[in-house]
């Protein structure tokens, strides 16, 4: 079993609408979350941190189960620019010291 | 504010031959980050640095890769003889602190190919 799994995708959607990507990991151990972006053939760019109480930033809001052990991203009223890989990121230790990535969801906005 | 940068952008290179590839983090970033996408997996940890020092070195794929940064500035990443499976795109990263909820900027990549 891989320690983060996503949906690779791909998620096709119109524009404006919502969606929504789960992100399970496996180690109870592990201490930070993250979503990141990843535009094809870029490097990967921090969306945000994802904490247990949840935290929005305009239209993505992201949550936190450590019961479950799940991390979700919503994404509201999508833009054609939201169309990108989404990596779920997971650190076993406050911060960055050992991080794992999740394979990405790919999300593709349709006119 | 320059960001980090990696050299070269791609490398081809055969089976036997070495590479070196270098990454500039964010001036002033004591915490440097080395990992690796193969093609269709996940990006794997390699290693860390904190200035000059190895942290963890624990993702590191076997003796063939030697990681460096004298003067805790910009790092080297050589693979020495490369192989077939060590193609794939090698990111570098850094951040100012280590802590939780630190941000990661990572530089743009290398793609490496090994025929």
């Amino acid at each position: 079993r891989k320690e983060v799994e996503q949906d690779p995708g791909p998620f096709n959607v119109p524009e404006g609408a919502t969606v929504a990507f789960n992100c399970t990991y496996s180690n109870s151990a592990s201490q930070s979350f993250f979503w990141y972006r990843q535009d094809c053939r870029k490097e990967p760019k921090l969306l945000m941190s994802v904490y247990s109480s949840g935290n929005e930033d305009g239209r993505f809001t992201a949550q936190l189960n450590r019961a479950s052990q799940y991390i979700s991203l919503l994404i509201r009223d999508s833009k054609l620019s939201d169309s990108a890989t989404y990596l779920c990121v997971v650190s076993s230790r406050g911060g960055y010291q050992k991080v794992t990535f999740g394979i990405g969801t790919k999300l593709q906005v349709i006119p | 504010e320059a960001g980090v940068t990696q050299f070269p952008s791609h490398s081809v290179i055969e089976k036997g031959q070495t590479v070196t590839l270098r990454c500039d983090p964010i001036s002033g970033h004591d915490n440097l980050y080395w990992y690796r996408r193969v093609m269709g997996k996940e990006i794997k940890f390699l290693l860390h640095f904190v200035k000059e020092s190895k942290q963890d070195e624990s993702g590191m794929p076997n003796n063939r890769f030697l990681a460096e940064r004298t003067g805790g500035t910009y790092s080297t990443l050589k693979v020495q003889p490369a192989e077939l499976e060590d193609s794939g795109v090698y990111f570098c990263a850094s951040s100012l602190q280590q802590g939780a909820g630190e941000k990661l900027f990572f530089g743009s990549g290398t793609q490496l190919s090994v025929l």
